[in-house]
């Protein structure tokens, strides 16, 4: 079974400053896939950046990257330069990549506001 | 290029009546899927279609919930016999059969359960 813990339920973040959203994993799955969802109070999931397991670098994407610890089985999102538009709730997912089974399995979030 | 649309966006119904949503996933996208989300939590996922074919549920599916895909296009999810536990946002998600298979997701419909 998979499992994914986000331990910040709310962050806050100064305009411009980067910030750090926590997530660790667990699964006894060789090939995963770690995704990154934002959803703001508008309630669509949009979303942000994907990491495979087997990916020698860390993923990037415009102001998003992620710090991905194999060993110690996180995967971080690093956002830079906040904007007021950032706020919103921030999930991390997984899901197997080789076997049947295609659904995202998803942490409790992490509020973030950034702050003017 | 449209993303997932998603109808109704809101619904409010009282307990015992049926509610039926719909999802168009993104045109050229074959696989599609069902979350549903309580407040203050993540989705949980609860099926899964490649093309027409329903190939996976979830426990959380209760035989009060159906899905349908007939066509390989749009779904529908019918709730039967609502109970006040159903309100949740309703989330359907779609993707292209790829290594990554990232799942895009439509704005949900809210269903409220008096």
């Amino acid at each position: 079974a998979q499992k994914i813990t986000q331990t910040q339920p709310g962050m806050f973040v100064q305009e411009k400053e980067a910030v750090t959203l926590d997530c660790t994993y667990d699964t006894s799955d060789p090939s995963y896939g770690l995704f990154w969802y934002k959803q703001p109070s508008s309630g669509e999931m949009i979303f942000l950046i994907y990491q495979g397991s087997y990916d020698q670098q860390n993923a990037t994407e415009g102001r998003y990257s992620l710090n991905f610890q194999k060993a110690r089985k996180s995967a971080n999102l690093v956002i830079s330069a906040s904007q007021l538009g950032d706020s919103a709730m921030y999930f991390c997912a997984m899901r197997d990549l080789r076997g049947s089974a295609r659904q995202l399995t998803f942490g409790s979030g992490t509020q973030l506001t950034v702050l003017p | 290029d449209t993303g997932v649309s998603q109808n109704p966006r809101h619904k409010i119904t009282k307990r015992g009546q049926n509610v039926t949503f719909r999802c168009d996933p993104i045109s050229e996208h074959n696989r599609l899927y069902w979350y549903r989300q309580t407040l203050g939590q993540g989705p949980e996922f609860l099926t899964y279609f490649q093309n027409e074919a329903q190939l996976e549920k979830s426990r959380l599916l209760s035989d009060r919930f159906s899905a349908e895909r007939p066509k390989g296009s749009f779904s529908t999810l019918e709730i039967q016999r609502t109970e006040q536990g159903d309100s949740a946002m309703y989330l359907c998600a779609s993707s292209l059969e790829l290594y990554t298979d990232t799942q895009y997701f439509g704005p949900g419909t809210r269903l409220t359960v008096l």
